[in-house]
């Protein structure tokens, strides 16, 4: 059963370049998380898509667009890229049923560095 | 405003002791709190979580502590293992489910041999 996994592992770009990264949730889970996670810092919560659709955001701006597919998979779309976007940026999959789905499952990771 | 914090960046514990890593927060309505380890180059790994409504979780090595009145958890590792060094994130939620994770900026556990 494979976990979260995301891609690419790595990225490089510039200043103003757009990217989008993806993620595939675990099998059996139907609600995608993404975190920003900078250096020295704890992950940050920048949305979650559940039914297709944005359910909650946090404080990050416009600039971070989402999207969730039919087949539960997620992709984190940036615009205009600024030199404080490159962290470690971190989906978490889980499933909204009865249990409430508190515990989430983490990716290993995309490597965002903008220069 | 840091509502999950961590005050030690990092702790050295010789192998075969105990470690206590410790987390407060400051939002009341938290009411679920969890904790990830995490090694380079790997995504968090959930280790162990507790409700509010208890005041104690054990699993194997692993105990979390939780004081509702002081806002207060801890985790204890008992005995330490090398393999156990990594980062360790403490985390909180609303008990909403599927609530956005409120992470601590992290403590590195280091275990000497």
């Amino acid at each position: 059963d494979a976990g979260v996994t995301q891609s690419p592992t790595h990225l490089i770009k510039t200043r103003g370049q757009q990217v989008t990264l993806r993620c595939s949730p675990k099998s059996g889970h139907d609600t995608v998380s993404w975190y920003q996670q900078a250096l020295g810092q704890g992950p940050q919560f920048i949305f979650q898509y559940y039914e297709e659709e944005e359910r909650q955001r946090g404080n990050f701006p416009d600039r971070f667009s989402g999207h969730q597919f039919p087949n539960y998979s997620s992709e984190l779309n940036v615009n205009a890229l600024l030199l404080g976007d490159s962290a470690l940026y971190l989906c978490a999959s889980s499933f909204t049923g009865l249990a409430g789905g508190n515990e989430q499952f983490f990716g290993p990771g995309t490597r965002l560095t903008v220069l | 405003d840091q509502q999950v914090k961590q005050n030690s960046p990092s702790l050295s514990v010789q192998e075969g002791r105990i470690s206590i890593l410790n987390c407060d927060y400051t939002n009341s309505m938290f009411d679920y709190f969890l904790w990830y380890k995490k090694y380079p180059a790997e995504g968090p790994t959930f280790l162990i979580s507790i409700s509010s409504i208890k005041d104690k979780n054990e699993d194997g090595r692993f105990t979390v502590f939780l004081n509702k009145s002081a806002k207060h958890l801890s985790l204890h590792i008992v005995p330490s293992q090398p393999g156990d060094s990594a980062v360790y994130f403490c985390a909180a939620i609303w008990q909403s489910g599927n609530t956005p994770l409120v992470f601590g900026k992290g403590t590195r556990l280091s275990v000497i041999a």
